[in-house]
């Protein structure tokens, strides 16, 4: 079975530039997230989807940051602009459920970096 | 705030030798999970602590969970090379999860 897919795996622009990111859930999961994880440090969640509602933005920075899931499977987060400080890896997971004990599968990650 | 607190958050350690791992939370939550993070590779999930005085192994790797005391802990058994690595524990908070800082394992020959 095909784990969760995101491209690109590598990612790198001038700041101000525009970025975007996919993500493809597993199979039958409902539940989408996009972590951002900074070198040294756990994921730090940035929005969680059940299907094609995001349930859960507050940690999305809505000013550079939007994400979409149209249809409830793919997703794509994109940056605009791009910040120096927005280089990290941008990890995308999914679960079955959302609720309490769904476990979650997690991509390779993007990796950014800003120039 | 929920915060969740790993140590330590840098280990060496020879091989054959046993070591924990702590992970600290300061909210109530009955439910835990710990991954492992190789370097440039995504997490892998070693194991999903769902109730209080869980306890699961798997290999050289057991983890447990105490809810009431807010503490997992994650140990080793007779370390090897191969489980050199960064370890997350990460405790579910209202659907989602929150990750401790990670503790970067290296084992030595």
């Amino acid at each position: 079975e095909a784990g969760v897919v995101q491209s690109p795996r590598y990612k790198i622009i001038e700041k101000k530039q525009p970025v975007a990111f996919w993500c493809n859930p597993i199979s039958g999961h409902n539940t989408l997230y996009w972590y951002l994880q900074n070198l040294g440090q756990g994921p730090e969640l940035l929005i969680r989807y059940e299907n094609e509602e995001a349930v859960d933005d507050s940690q999305l920075p809505k000013d550079r940051f939007s994400a979409e899931r149209l249809k409830g499977v793919d997703s794509t987060l994109k940056i605009q602009p791009a910040e120096l400080g927005d280089s990290a890896v941008y990890l995308c997971a999914s679960s079955l459920r959302g609720g309490s004990g769904g476990e979650l599968f997690f991509g390779e990650g993007s990796r950014l970096t800003v120039l | 705030e929920l915060k969740v607190e790993q140590n330590p958050l840098f280990l060496s350690m020879q091989e054959g030798k046993n070591y924990t791992i702590y992970c600290n939370y300061s909210t109530t939550s009955d439910r835990l999970y710990w991954y492992r993070q190789d370097p440039g590779k995504s997490l892998e999930s070693l194991f999903v602590l769902l109730s209080n005085g869980a306890v699961k192994q798997e290999g050289r790797l057991m983890a447990s969970l105490d809810t009431k005391a807010r503490l997992s802990t994650l140990h080793i058994t007779a370390a090897v090379h191969d489980l050199s690595a960064t370890y997350f524990c990460a405790v579910d908070l209202s659907q989602k999860l929150v990750f401790g800082q990670g503790t970067r394992l290296t084992i030595n020959p």
